[in-house]
Order: structure tokens, then sequence, then C-alpha cells
């Protein structure tokens, strides 16, 4: 079965350094998300992708994330510099579209933790 | 604004019936999707409703009536691997930058005894 890969799954890190995340989805599915999920919420959408333009980053603090999808198929999501407050678990998804039974999958995340 | 409301916990005995209600008040709808979120991983898709009624698949199955903004999922026969975190996600079309965006409650987080 196919499956959506991130990695890495952990991350540690200080504040202030830089952080990368990276996310292979579904082959086929032209809508990637990223989303960040603090402990005991929902997931929050930071930015999606329809193959490789960006549709909606209204959530992406811009400031010091940015979010890429070079070729629309993998995407790499940065945070430059990190803070305390980012400590929380990325999760990248991908659906064939975003309409009718077009369903969300989910890749098993990265835990990041900013000291 | 965009609103869904969950239980925050809920505790049910091995072998019973348990009902996680959802209730949603979002600026438009174009389906509600349950997930299933073990501690620690991702969600997982359990279901989907964009009709109104009952969708049932296996011991799981799904309600929604999109006139009381109200859906509900019902875990049948409870198994103790059951114990997890159940998100309730609406997809909306007119909220944010893009269409049919998909907005997730904060999860009930069930817990199944012996």
């Amino acid at each position: 079965e196919a499956e959506v890969a991130q990695s890495p799954r952990y991350k540690i890190t200080e504040k202030s350094q830089a952080v990368a995340f990276w996310c292979d989805p579904i082959s086929g599915h032209a809508t990637l998300y990223w989303y960040r999920q603090i402990l005991g919420q929902g997931p929050e959408l930071l930015v999606q992708f329809q193959d490789e333009s960006v549709v909606d980053d209204s959530q992406l603090p811009k400031d010091r994330f940015s979010a890429e999808r070079l070729k629309g198929v993998d995407s790499t999501l940065k945070i430059q510099p990190a803070e305390l407050g980012d400590s929380a678990m990325y999760l990248c998804a991908s659906s064939l579209g975003t309409s009718g039974t077009d369903t969300q999958y989910f890749g098993p995340g990265t835990r990041l933790t900013v000291l | 604004g965009q609103n869904i409301d969950q239980p925050t916990e809920m505790t049910a005995t091995e072998g019973a019936i348990v009902q996680i209600n959802c209730t949603y008040q979002t600026s438009g709808f174009n389906g509600l999707f349950w997930y299933q979120q073990h501690a620690g991983e991702a969600p997982t898709f359990l279901s989907y409703n964009v009709l109104d009624g009952l969708e049932e698949k296996g011991r799981f199955s799904s309600f929604l009536s999109r006139s009381k903004g109200y859906s509900y999922l019902l875990l049948k026969e409870l198994q103790m691997k059951d114990s997890a975190s159940y998100l309730c996600a609406v997809r909306d079309p007119y909220y944010g930058g893009a269409a049919n965006k998909l907005i997730f409650g904060t999860g009930t987080l069930l817990a199944v005894q012996p």
C-alpha cells in the first residue's frame, strides 16, 4: 500500500538554528499539505500545494517558515530561525485533488523539539 | 468564524459501544471526515460523509446531519487498540486561500478500559 514518506521522524534543535523537513507524497497525488499539530490539538494547515504551486499559505509564518515543491513531487519545509514555540509535530499529507471523495493521507510526521 | 466542537475525553469499556459527537459551524460544507490518531502517530482515515445519513464500515459507523451541523462516530465491539484520539474534520469550500480546505477539531481522546 502506497504511503506518504517523511524524514526525519524526530528532530531536536536549539533555538535560532535552521531545520528542514522532507516529504514524499503518494505517487500521482497532485495536492500536498503541510500541517502543524501542537500536543492536544488538531492539525492546522500551514501550506497547501497543487502540483508545484502554492494555493494556500495564509497560516504560514513567512518571516521564518518557507516551503517548496519544485518539481511538483516531493516537498521541503524549512524553519529559520527556530523558536521555542515551534516545538510540535509537523505532518505532511497528500491527496489526488481537493474535491469529492478525495481523502488526505498523512505521513508519519516529524516531531520537532526546540531547546 | 470556523468552529468544530468535540468532547475532549471519553472512557468506555472493552466490548461496549461508544458514540463520539462532533458539531460544526463553518462558512460552507463539502464533506466531513473522521480520522483516528494513536499517540505520537499520524492520523489515519476512517470515514467520509457528504450526504445525510449513516455510513457503515465494519465496527465503525459515521452519521451526518447537515441541517443540524452534527456528526457522530460510532465504534462497536470496542477493543483495547481503539484507545486513540478521534479527529473530526470539515471540508469548507469557502474558507482560506485554498478551495475545500480541511478544518480539524481538537480531537476526542478515547480510553478503552478492560
